[in-house]
């Protein structure tokens, strides 16, 4: 069973809009870290954000927030105020303990 | 400046050809991991390290070795490579937690686009 979902391949928004790009999981272990990566055309890859299993408010950093809710097992990326070089390909990871596991990305388009 | 460093940076070679990566990084992380990543599959772990001399399996291991006998660095081995193994590569580090068990945002290397004839 997949552990990370990403179910999205593709979305598109105009600049100064916000988009969600979605994250499911699945583990059974309670102790666990989400992490949210970037990786534009270049091809680096750029680390977003990051919630831990018991952090009790949802992540925040700039225009990036995650909204964490545990109990569905969701973990999913907000970007507000969308700019052009917000378009990038976008992965969910998740970690139990020290295997990193990552889902299949969704390409963000932003346009003027 | 903290950073994870790859070389090569492009390789072509033939089936069968040994041929070494290098990964190392400048800010003391006890994590080294090696990643693939091929189009619609997201990236895959091939190998991590939690220490020097500690190493340990990811998803996709077969075919590749590693070996960290320093903390800082983490070469990725292909004894004998095979077109499947076209890919691109990513090395990452990071800290560890104090448990011991429990990593935190990895640093990616540039990665290293390899294409085996």
């Amino acid at each position: 069973a997949q552990k990370i979902t990403q179910t999205q391949p593709g979305m598109f928004v105009q600049e100064k809009e916000a988009v969600t790009l979605d994250c499911t999981y699945d583990t059974s272990d309670p102790s666990y870290g989400l992490f949210w990566y970037k990786q534009p055309s270049s091809g680096e890859m750029i680390f977003l954000i990051y919630q831990g299993s018991y952090d009790q408010q949802n992540a925040t950093e700039g225009r990036y927030s995650l909204n964490f809710q545990k109990a569905r097992k969701s973990a999913n990326l907000v970007i507000s105020a969308s700019q052009l070089g917000d378009s990038a390909m976008y992965f969910c990871a998740i970690n139990e303990g020290t295997a990193l596991i990552f889902g299949k990305g969704t390409t963000l388009s932003v346009s003027s | 400046e903290a950073q994870v460093t790859q070389n090569p940076r492009y390789l072509i070679t033939v089936t069968g050809k040994k041929l070494t990566v290098t990964c190392s990084q400048n800010m003391n992380h006890e994590y080294m991991s090696w990643y693939r990543q091929d189009p619609g599959l997201g990236l895959r772990q091939i190998y991590y390290s939690m220490n020097v001399e500690v190493t340990d399996k990811g998803d996709v291991p077969e075919g590749y070795k590693v070996s960290r006998k320093e903390k800082r660095n983490f070469p990725l081995i292909l004894e004998s490579p095979s077109p499947n193994q076209t890919s691109l590569y990513f090395c990452a580090s990071s800290l560890v937690g104090l448990g011991g068990n429990q990593i935190y945002e990895q640093y990616f290397g540039p990665g290293t686009r390899l294409t085996v004839t």
